[in-house]
């Protein structure tokens, strides 16, 4: 079966612009997770859905993050304005009900 | 929250058997245990999981006492291609759960030749 797909790979911005990732999961997979690693460290929950609800996201800086998942299966991560400190790589995730997690490749997000 | 407690780095040769040990002193009842491995530039990929005694596939060992405050990955002739770093995660499973899954440093794990 495929895997979890992200776009882009690699996103290069200045501070205070905005930066939007996608995540398309696995085909069936209902729980979708977004996380945050910073090098050096393991990743941070941002978000988890639940097909299009949102089951956590007490993570995710509202302020400036926001995310989506329309209709239950891609899904849509933003950052507005960005920050020195977003620079991380951005992971997707996704799991059948009672399944583990499988992620994607990750964005490699660098801001200047 | 359930925290979990590994070694920072481990070193090992080709060939050897590794174990890593994770404590999870506060592990809850209906709470499993799952270990990730992260290549460079990848994502975590899922390597095993557990709630009790032993559990086996064809990559890895996972040993867990009675008392499940602690679990051991155990690694069986590793080559250079097992150089990750590896994760212990304890959580639930239920569905539409909120996990509460906190991810520590992980064990990096170095294979030499």
């Amino acid at each position: 079966e495929a895997g979890v797909a992200q776009s882009p790979r690699y996103k290069i911005i200045e501070k205070r612009q905005s930066v939007a990732f996608w995540c398309n999961p696995i085909s069936g997979h209902a729980t979708l997770y977004w996380y945050q690693q910073i090098l050096g460290q393991g990743p941070k929950l941002l978000i988890q859905f639940q097909n299009n609800g949102v089951v956590d996201d007490s993570q995710l800086p509202k302020d400036r993050f926001s995310a989506e998942r329309l209709k239950g299966v891609d899904s849509t991560l933003k950052i507005q304005p960005a920050k020195l400190e977003d620079s991380a790589v951005y992971l997707c995730a996704s799991s059948r009900d009672r399944g583990s997690e499988y992620f994607g490749p990750g964005t490699r997000l660098t801001v200047l | 929250l359930a925290k979990t407690t590994q070694p920072i780095s481990m070193d090992s040769y080709e060939g050897q058997e590794v174990n890593i040990t994770c404590s999870h002193n506060n592990i809850a009842t209906n709470d499993y245990i799952t270990w990730y491995q992260q290549f460079p530039s990848q994502g975590p990929r899922f390597i095993i999981q557990g709630y009790k005694t032993k559990v086996t596939n064809e990559v890895a060992s996972l040993f867990i006492p009675a008392d499940r405050k602690s679990s051991t990955l155990s690694l069986p002739r590793v080559s250079l291609s097992d150089t990750a770093v590896y994760y212990c995660l304890v959580g639930g499973r239920e569905a539409g759960n909120n996990r509460k899954l906190i991810w520590g440093l992980g064990t990096s794990l170095a294979v030499n030749p």
